[in-house]
């Protein structure tokens, strides 16, 4: 069965270094969503995209954020320089056309340090 | 913009018997989809089960089935027959069923409800 994927599962940085979280969605899918969700708490919405740009997002994707489609496969979170607040596990997930589910992957969890 | 509220943080039951868990939500739309999602200590957020507002009928998978009250705006998932494996936390999720627009796609998460089996 077509899964999502992402990596690494677990990312340790330093505040004010760059990190960037990686996802696979499923192939023929072509919405794609961040997603994050601080320990303890609910899930939140960072970003949504669709043929190559950005069609929503949230107060929290401010300008340390950026994703990309960089090829046909990947699908990547870009956060320019890590603040403590920022510790938290990154889920990414994907739709296919017409499909009203978000298929999510494992999660990846950030630690900022 | 739509909200969503799980107002059980915590909820525990029986193995094999039944446990209800509620949701609320707030919208001024009439088209939209519901979800229920279980993450376990994994934190892998899986699909319970959806339901589809224009559709009367209540939701059902296996031993998992919601009572869904659109004029409410009320969305409990009932979980029948409890097992070991269901304790986990379940999150209650809005989608918009608009097209295009700023609110298309994204999913609308409640707190959470964490759900303790007993055996």
């Amino acid at each position: 069965e077509p899964e999502v994927t992402q990596t690494p599962s677990h990312q340790v940085t330093q505040m004010g270094q760059e990190v960037i979280l990686r996802c696979v969605p499923i192939s023929n899918h072509l919405y794609f969503y961040w997603y994050r969700q601080i320990l303890g708490q609910k899930v939140e919405f960072l970003v949504s995209f669709y043929n190559n740009e950005i069609s929503e997002k949230s107060e929290i994707f401010d300008d340390q954020f950026s994703v990309e489609r960089p090829d046909g496969s990947n699908f990547t979170l870009k956060i320019r320089s890590t603040k403590l607040e920022d510790s938290a596990m990154y889920f990414c997930a994907s739709t296919g056309t017409g499909d009203n589910e978000q298929f999510f992957g494992p999660g990846t969890r950030l630690t900022v340090l | 913009a739509q909200t969503v509220t799980q107002s059980q943080p915590e909820m525990s039951v029986q193995e094999a018997e039944t446990v209800t868990l509620s949701c609320t939500y707030d919208t001024s739309e009439s088209d939209y989809y519901l979800f229920w999602y279980k993450q376990p200590p994994s934190r892998q957020m899986i699909l319970v089960i959806r339901q589809e507002a224009y559709k009367q009928q209540n939701a059902t998978e296996n031993r998992f089935s919601v009572n869904f009250q659109k004029a409410a705006k009320s969305f409990s998932l009932k979980i029948s027959d409890s097992q070991l494996g269901d304790a986990a936390m379940y999150f209650c999720a809005y989608r918009s069923a608009r097209a295009g627009g700023t609110s298309y796609g994204k999913l609308t998460f409640g707190q959470g409800t964490i759900l303790t089996v007993h055996p």
